[in-house]
């Protein structure tokens, strides 16, 4: 068990539809990254935040959105959604905002399914 | 910008058989490098991770890797694999210039058969 908590696991939902996908996490960590897993695209960097702020962004969709609340949980919110977007979306956290460690703690996904 | 490689997208090894994953990548800069490893159903792991010193590094579950600067590589080891070995390798790089962004490589499947 890494620490990180995402919700839902497992999401199933049609073209055109919203999501919002949730993650909690480690105790103590600030900052929080969402990855994407597509069988075609690998582990793509979508966006990080740090204590409430966007730190980095990846290749993330305008369609796509996310932020981090005052109790560090975040959302990221994937709207008009294209049968595309099937993936595992991680989450991850790490103690920092930037710095030279760069270890990350991952989430168990949520997998999404766009039918 | 940051590319990771990872040459071998599937392996299939025997028990007991030595593995050797290939990661290569394009940075140029200082870099903190990394193996992640993902069992079947469940999250990413870290396995090992390299920032600075000996270029060996030995990581978990008698997994090591080795830091070659002039190949821009940082390829995974185990002498002698078991069934339980058997998941998703992904190599990791991130620039410290660059900040706290980890790049993966596209994974390489590996199975164990006993």
């Amino acid at each position: 068990d890494s620490g990180v908590t995402q919700t839902p696991k497992h999401l199933i939902t049609a073209t055109g539809q919203r999501v919002t996908l949730r993650c909690s996490p480690r105790s103590g960590d600030l900052s929080v990254y969402w990855y994407q897993q597509s069988l075609d695209q690998g582990l793509q960097f979508l966006i990080q935040y740090y204590n409430g702020e966007e730190r980095a962004k990846g290749n993330i969709l305008e369609r796509f959105s996310a932020q981090q609340f005052p109790d560090l949980h975040s959302e990221l919110n994937l709207s008009s959604l294209e049968l595309g977007d099937s993936a595992l979306y991680f989450c991850a956290s790490s103690p920092l905002a930037g710095g030279n460690t760069g270890e990350l703690f991952f989430g168990e996904g949520s997998r999404l399914t766009v039918l | 910008a940051q590319s990771v490689s990872q040459h071998n997208h599937h392996v299939i090894l025997s028990e007991a058989a030595s593995l050797e994953l290939g990661c290569n990548y394009s940075y140029g800069g200082t870099v903190n490098l990394f193996w992640y490893v993902q069992y079947p159903g469940q999250h990413l792991q870290l396995l090992l991770k390299y920032f600075s010193g000996d270029p060996l590094v030995k990581g978990i579950k008698g997994f090591e890797a080795e830091f070659i600067k002039s190949k821009f590589s940082f390829n995974l080891r185990k002498p002698s694999v078991q069934w339980s070995d058997t998941a998703e390798y992904f190599c990791a790089v991130n620039a410290r210039a660059a900040g706290n962004k980890l790049t993966f490589g596209g994974g390489t499947r590996v199975l164990v058969k006993p």
